[in-house]
């Protein structure tokens, strides 16, 4: 079956630029995860979806960010007047439902970088 | 909060030796582990879990024994491989939001 898939893959793009990164989660999965991952680092936890809702946006690393999710699926991450250190791999996961106890299934993720 | 602290790599290994990657967590209540595992250029994917304690989660030759006592899931394997080569998070999914170690990078030589 189909598995988390997010594009693009790579963005390219100019400093000051905005940026919108979508994420589909495998169907019927209630949760949705968004993670960030710089060179060299782990994962940072950015947000998560429990149906279309964002519990606590306190992970998102300025007001730039933003997360909406539509319909209990597909969700997107915008960067607004995008930085040099904003660049890295975004990542989304979803699984089933019951955040945290459960396995994520991750897509591949989207490599931004901002030049 | 919650926290997962994981031994720094690179751990590097002759193929066929004996692999050990520590990790360690702080929790409330009664998280799941996991082990997560990202090969070169692919995305992560699960690799073993447990739910509960004195839990023993195992896949492709790996295992990780759930120690309450010591707060601790360490990875082992007894005969590594080129192909295991990858990085490797350690993870703790609490009730609340999951939360992963910094990942330690494993190089596996012939």
């Amino acid at each position: 079956g189909a598995g988390v898939s997010q594009s693009p893959s790579n963005k390219v793009t100019e400093k000051g630029k905005d940026v919108e990164l979508r994420c589909d989660p495998i169907s019927g999965h209630t949760a949705l995860y968004w993670y960030r991952q710089s060179l060299g680092q782990g994962l940072e936890f950015l947000i998560y979806f429990q149906g279309n809702s964002a519990p606590d946006k306190s992970g998102l690393p300025s007001d730039r960010f933003s997360a909406e999710r539509t319909g209990g699926s597909v969700s997107t991450l915008t960067i607004q007047r995008t930085q040099q250190e904003d660049s890295a791999v975004y990542l989304c996961a979803s699984s089933l439902n019951r955040i945290g106890q459960e396995t994520q299934y991750f897509g591949p993720g989207t490599r931004l970088l901002v030049l | 909060g919650d926290s997962v602290t994981q031994m720094e790599g690179p751990v590097t290994l002759s193929e066929e030796a004996f692999l050990t990657i520590n990790c360690t967590y702080t929790a409330t209540g009664y998280p799941s582990l996991f082990w997560y595992v990202q090969y070169p250029g692919e995305g992560l994917q699960l690799l073993l879990k447990a739910t509960k304690a004195d839990d023993k989660g195992s896949n492709k030759g790996f295992e990780a024994t759930y120690r309450k006592e010591t707060t601790s899931f360490h990875l082992e394997k007894g005969s590594v491989q080129v192909s295991d080569s990858a990085v490797y998070f350690c993870a703790l999914g609490g009730s609340y939001i999951p939360t992963f170690g910094r990942g330690t990078s494993l190089i596996v030589h012939p």
